[in-house]
């Protein structure tokens, strides 16, 4: 069975701060990857993806996410975060298949970007 | 830009009573889903849908629970006797056909529903 865990629950930066959010998972056949953003109020919203080629994905926003497959990692980064960046950001995987499969979701990360 | 849509956004009802929560999905989708996330935890998957028929779903997705697609637009969740338990916010979502596209799923605002 696939699963995602994501170490920080809650982090606390000020604004321009640097971000990277951690997420590890665990499965052994090939996967998709996935961030999921859900500000305040709001539905689950894709920040960005990763299906195969270059490791380093860019997504919305001026986020991006560094697959490293040796780690199972899919750490998700932001130079300088805004305070408009103040929301929950989840992990996701679900394998590779030639159609759809379900997505496992890490526990989230709150963020909260101060002024 | 389509979206998902679900209706209603909150539904309060009492223990043992059915309730169907409803979901648009995006008009060229063709693979739906429902996920849960009860306040506090995770988001959990609960069943996948395409072609008229169940293709996957999980352990909490039991004889209580059950999906449908009436028409050629809604994609519905029936829970035959709530539990205070299923209390959680639902979220339905889908995506397209394609080998990279089936993976990139798209999600509603949810349905907060409130069992007493």
């Amino acid at each position: 069975a696939q699963s995602v865990s994501q170490h920080n629950h809650h982090v606390i930066l000020s604004e321009a701060a640097s971000l990277e959010l951690g997420c590890n998972y665990s499965y052994g056949g090939t996967v998709n990857l996935f961030w999921y953003v859900q500000y305040p109020g709001q539905h689950l919203q894709l920040l960005l993806k990763y299906f195969s080629g270059d490791p380093l994905v860019k997504g919305i926003k001026g986020f991006e996410a560094e697959f490293i497959k040796s780690k199972f990692s899919f750490n998700l980064r932001k130079p300088s975060v805004q305070w408009s960046d103040t929301a929950e950001y989840f992990c996701a995987v679900n394998r590779w298949a030639g159609t759809a499969s379900k997505l496992t979701f890490g526990t989230g990360t709150r963020l909260q970007v101060t002024l | 830009e389509p979206e998902v849509t679900q209706t209603p956004s909150h539904q309060v009802t009492q223990m043992g009573q059915e309730v169907i929560l409803r979901c648009v999905p995006i008009s060229n989708h063709l693979y739906f889903y429902w996920y849960r996330q009860i306040l506090g935890q995770k988001v959990e998957f609960l069943v996948s849908f395409y072609n008229n028929e169940i293709s996957e779903k999980s352990e909490i997705f039991d004889d209580q629970f059950s999906v449908e697609r009436p028409d050629g637009s809604n994609f519905t969740l029936k829970i035959r006797s709530t539990k205070l338990e299923d209390s959680a916010m639902y979220f339905c979502a889908s995506s397209d056909m394609g080998i990279l596209r089936a993976n990139e799923q798209y999600f509603g605002p949810g349905t907060r529903l409130t069992v007493t």
